[in-house]
């Protein structure tokens, strides 16, 4: 069975500093991986996803992620942190094997930009 | 266009009240999801549409929950003898047609509490 673990239920970085969440997945075949944002009192919206080619995935407002297959991770980074990058994050894998594209997510991570 | 959206925002109730959340989902889109996520979790899968029929249940997580979509559009989630235990943020999404890495369209959530 697929699963996703984030470490890190709160990330707390300065305002222009790295922004790094990680994820790890566990999945049988090599999966589809996503990265979703959730603002307050917002629906969850795509940052990026990984479905083949490229290993190294950019997104939205500035984030890119790396799949990593001997690591099983895909990690979020961001170079410079923003105020409006505070947020709920959410890793999530697609397992390939199914016929249509059930997503299971991870925990999510809690980001903080201090001033 | 127009995105996902699901009325009521926000439902408080009755445990043992009967309830339905509605959605709307993206105009086209064939797949339908809803989605629980509970305080501090990530969304929990519930059911997936294709068209009409709900192609996997296996996330309801007891036969109080039923789910339809009629007309291959607007899906309604019905909670039956609510319990406390329900309340949640339910989320609807809708991709394209399901299949392989589709972007999946979130809506901003139907808050469920149940007193």
């Amino acid at each position: 069975a697929q699963s996703v673990t984030q470490l890190g239920s709160h990330v707390s970085v300065s305002e222009g500093a790295l922004v790094l969440l990680r994820c790890n997945y566990s999945s049988s075949v090599p999966p589809y991986l996503f990265w979703y944002v959730q603002y307050p009192n917002q629906g969850l919206q795509l940052l990026l996803k990984y479905t083949t080619g490229a290993t190294l995935v950019k997104g939205i407002n500035g984030f890119e992620a790396e799949f990593k297959k001997s690591e099983t991770s895909f990690h979020l980074t961001k170079p410079s942190a923003h105020m409006s990058d505070a947020a709920e994050y959410f890793c999530a894998v697609s397992d390939r094997k199914t016929s249509y594209d059930k997503v299971i997510f991870g925990p999510g991570t809690s980001l903080s930009v201090i001033p | 266009g127009a995105g996902v959206s699901q009325t009521p925002s926000n439902k408080v109730t009755e445990k043992g009240k009967y309830v339905e959340l509605r959605c709307d989902p993206i105009s086209g889109h064939t797949a339908l999801y809803w989605y629980r996520q509970s305080l501090g979790q990530g969304p929990e899968f519930l059911i997936y549409f294709q068209g009409t029929g709900a192609a996997d249940d296996s996330g309801l997580p007891n036969d109080r929950f039923f789910a339809v979509r009629p007309e291959g559009s607007v899906s309604t989630l019905k909670i039956q003898r609510t319990e406390r235990g329900d309340s949640a943020v339910y989320l609807c999404a809708s991709s394209l047609n399901g299949n392989g890495p589709d972007t999946q369209y979130f809506g901003p959530g139907t808050r469920l509490t149940v007193l």
